[in-house]
């Protein structure tokens, strides 16, 4: 059983139009992390969100932590080619306990 | 600003051979994790160390082994290799409560 559901897992869309990726749980987290990671690379972190309903802005990436702090959504406005790349959401309860992950989306954007 | 360094890079080794991977964790940084991430797959989480002792402990197989240093560097050795042993190996490091940060990862061929 996953402990983070993202959706949709596969993605392909053209340049300048928008798209929401989501990434939801039965469990309440302390913190919530979106990565982006290239091929053969790490992942590289985007945003943390810690307050339910919190929500953070990077250039045309909009985050948002549910009230509850069980889910999260990422929304990209004028998608762009290099905005291509997986997508991962990563939350852990607090402490020194693993920090998991949902299954990625492997977001495409054709020129 | 300082990340996380893994080496090597890359590695390749025969079957039922033993690699080591290291991790450098970012200065002052309690934690470090260890995943495994196949081919089109999310990292899985294979284990984790908080100031020096072992936190949590995933999916790693027997043949698996870790440990985190005085200096908080931390080796992950790996015996009697299998080619499903084939996968990039991340290191991440985060400080209590704090996001986490990964390095370029190492690369393993098993062949």
């Amino acid at each position: 059983t996953q402990l983070l559901e993202q959706s949709p897992q596969f993605l392909s869309i053209q340049e300048g139009e928008n798209l929401t990726v989501y990434c939801n749980s039965s469990s309440v987290f302390s913190s919530l992390q979106w990565y982006r990671q290239e091929p053969g690379e790490g992942p590289v972190l985007l945003v943390t969100v810690v307050t339910g309903g919190e929500v953070k802005k990077l250039k045309r990436l909009t985050f948002q932590f549910g009230d509850a702090r069980k889910d999260s959504s990422l929304h990209i406005t004028a998608a762009q080619p290099g905005d291509t790349g997986l997508y991962l959401c990563a939350a852990s309860s607090g402490g020194a306990q693993k920090l998991v992950f949902g299954q990625g989306t492997r977001l495409t954007i054709n020129p | 600003a300082a990340g996380v360094i893994q080496s090597p890079r890359h590695l390749i080794k025969e079957k039922r051979e033993t690699a080591t991977l290291k991790c450098y964790p970012i200065p002052r940084h309690d934690t470090v994790y260890w995943y495994q991430q196949g081919p089109g797959q999310d990292p899985q989480f294979l284990i984790s160390f908080y100031e020096k002792m072992q936190s949590d402990k995933g999916s790693i197989p027997d043949r698996f082994s870790a440990q985190q240093f005085s200096d908080y560097h931390s080796e992950l050795n790996m015996s009697s290799l299998e080619l499903g042993d084939s996968a990039l190996y991340f290191c991440a490091s985060r400080q209590k409560n704090t996001e986490a940060f990964f390095g370029q990862g190492t690369r393993l061929t098993v062949v």
